[in-house]
């Protein structure tokens, strides 16, 4: 079974406006963390935004945030205001484990792209 | 001053050869990971080493073997390279095994 789900292959959204990517995760450990990571075409992979488990508020970062719904075990990332230098592929990862076996899972990915 | 460093950046080769990429940190971190991303983007953790120690090891073929001379450095040696081990290999690090990790900026290997 798919531990990080995204079921976006492909996004468009209009230059300025705000674009949500979706995230669902599963997983038995109580304690987790998930992550965005951002890979453009040069190919380097750029950390984003980071939530875990047990925090209250969701993250923010910029134009990023992300909607950590628990019950739901979902993790979406929100960018607002989308720049052209947004056109990229979006991946949703997940830390779980223990300490000495922690493993980060990452989904497939979703690629982006801003039209100006 | 780059964070994760990898060479080469780009590396061909013929099947059945022997093949090493090395990996470099200088951001002090304690772990350091090997992921290999195919074709289709998706992107696999092989391998985790903390302090030098191995600590994660997936279902990957024998013929990969990470190697740790210290901290800062994580090689990546393959032998007997397939037509399968096409792919980029990115390595990265983290200063706890389960926080951010910073990625290097990947090696494409092609076997032909």
């Amino acid at each position: 079974a798919q531990k990080i789900t995204q079921t976006q292959p492909g996004m468009f959204v209009q230059e300025k406006e705000a674009v949500t990517l979706d995230c669902t995760y599963d997983t038995s450990d109580p304690s987790y963390g998930l992550f965005w990571y951002k890979q453009p075409s040069s190919g380097e992979m750029i950390f984003l935004i980071y939530q875990g488990s047990y925090d209250q508020q969701n993250a923010t970062e910029g134009r990023y945030s992300l909607n950590f719904q628990k019950a739901r075990k979902s993790a979406n990332l929100v960018i607002s205001a989308s720049q052209l230098g947004d056109s990229a592929m979006y991946f949703c990862a997940m830390r779980e484990g223990q300490i000495g076996g922690f493993k980060t899972i990452f989904g497939a990915g979703t690629r982006l792209f801003v039209k100006a | 001053d780059t964070a994760v460093s990898q060479t080469p950046k780009y590396l061909v080769t013929q099947m059945g050869n022997d093949k090493s990429i090395k990996c470099e940190q200088n951001l002090g971190h304690d772990t350091m990971y090997w992921y290999k991303q195919d074709s289709k983007k998706f992107l696999k953790i092989m391998f985790s080493y903390n302090n030098k120690e191995l600590i994660i090891n997936e279902t990957v073929p024998n013929r990969f073997s990470p190697k740790s001379p210290d901290k800062a450095h994580l090689n990546l040696h393959i032998n007997s390279l397939e037509l399968g081990d096409s792919a980029v290999y990115f390595c990265a690090s983290s200063q706890d095994r389960g926080l951010e990790q910073f990625f290097g900026p990947g090696t494409r290997l092609t076997v032909l």
